[in-house]
């Protein structure tokens, strides 16, 4: 099994550009999350999803959109770059929650974004 | 909101004990986690504990949860070089989302 895979692993843009990220995982997991790490405020998380054809809002989830497709894949979209959106993106999944108890998220090995 | 709370930074010595904290909001909160994030990776769960019990122990880690105050602890035994990283903190109740810490970054110094 590969996991989750991200692609690409590094990206830069010029303010006002648009790219998608894509995530992908092969544990046929229902839930999968995008989040974005900066330094010293942890994960936050932007979109997630609770299975193929869902999307919903996470805590910052402005000049992000998303798509779920296919089960095994989870799209992160910027319309229109800003310098703000620098950051390390992150995917993850899990499976449904109550299977088994401790669930773990599952994640990916980060895309690192710069917006000029 | 949830919120999770860790300090930022912890130095220790190769083969001193490390302990990492961190304080909740939620008291429903059903699992809590501990993941590590080694440099340019992505992270890992190292351990999780469910909210009715007091301590986990699992080789060189040691988990101890207090429930009352919402304080969670990882402890590592042995902190060898290869543990620095970034310790994260993060909760759960049977939701769709998990709450993380800001992390905690573990210095091993030789």
């Amino acid at each position: 099994n590969a996991g989750v895979t991200q692609t690409p692993k590094f990206r830069v843009l010029k303010t006002g550009q648009s790219m998608t990220l894509l995530c992908a995982q092969d544990m046929n997991h229902e839930y999968m999350y995008w989040y974005r790490q900066d330094p010293g405020m942890g994960l936050r998380l932007i979109h997630y999803s609770v299975g193929e054809g869902t999307t919903a809002k996470g805590e910052v989830p402005d000049g992000y959109n998303v798509s779920r497709l296919k089960k095994q894949n989870f799209l992160l979209g910027l319309e229109s770059a800003a310098p703000s959106q620098t950051s390390v993106y992150f995917c993850a999944s899990t499976s449904r929650f109550g299977a088994g108890g401790g669930d773990e998220q599952f994640f990916g090995p980060g895309t690192r974004l710069t917006v000029l | 909101g949830e919120d999770v709370e860790q300090s930022l930074f912890l130095s220790v010595r190769e083969g001193d004990s490390s302990v990492i904290n961190c304080t909740y909001t939620d008291s429903s909160s059903t699992y809590l986690y501990w993941y590590k994030q080694e440099p340019g990776a992505g992270l890992q769960l190292l351990t999780y504990i469910f909210s009715n019990m007091d301590m986990k122990q699992d080789q060189r880690l040691t988990v101890l949860l207090n429930k009352k105050d919402k304080h969670l602890s990882l402890r590592i035994a042995d902190t060898q070089t290869g543990d620095s990283a970034i310790y994260f903190c993060a909760e759960n109740n049977y939701g769709q989302n998990f709450v993380f810490g800001p992390g905690t970054r573990l210095s091993v110094l030789p």
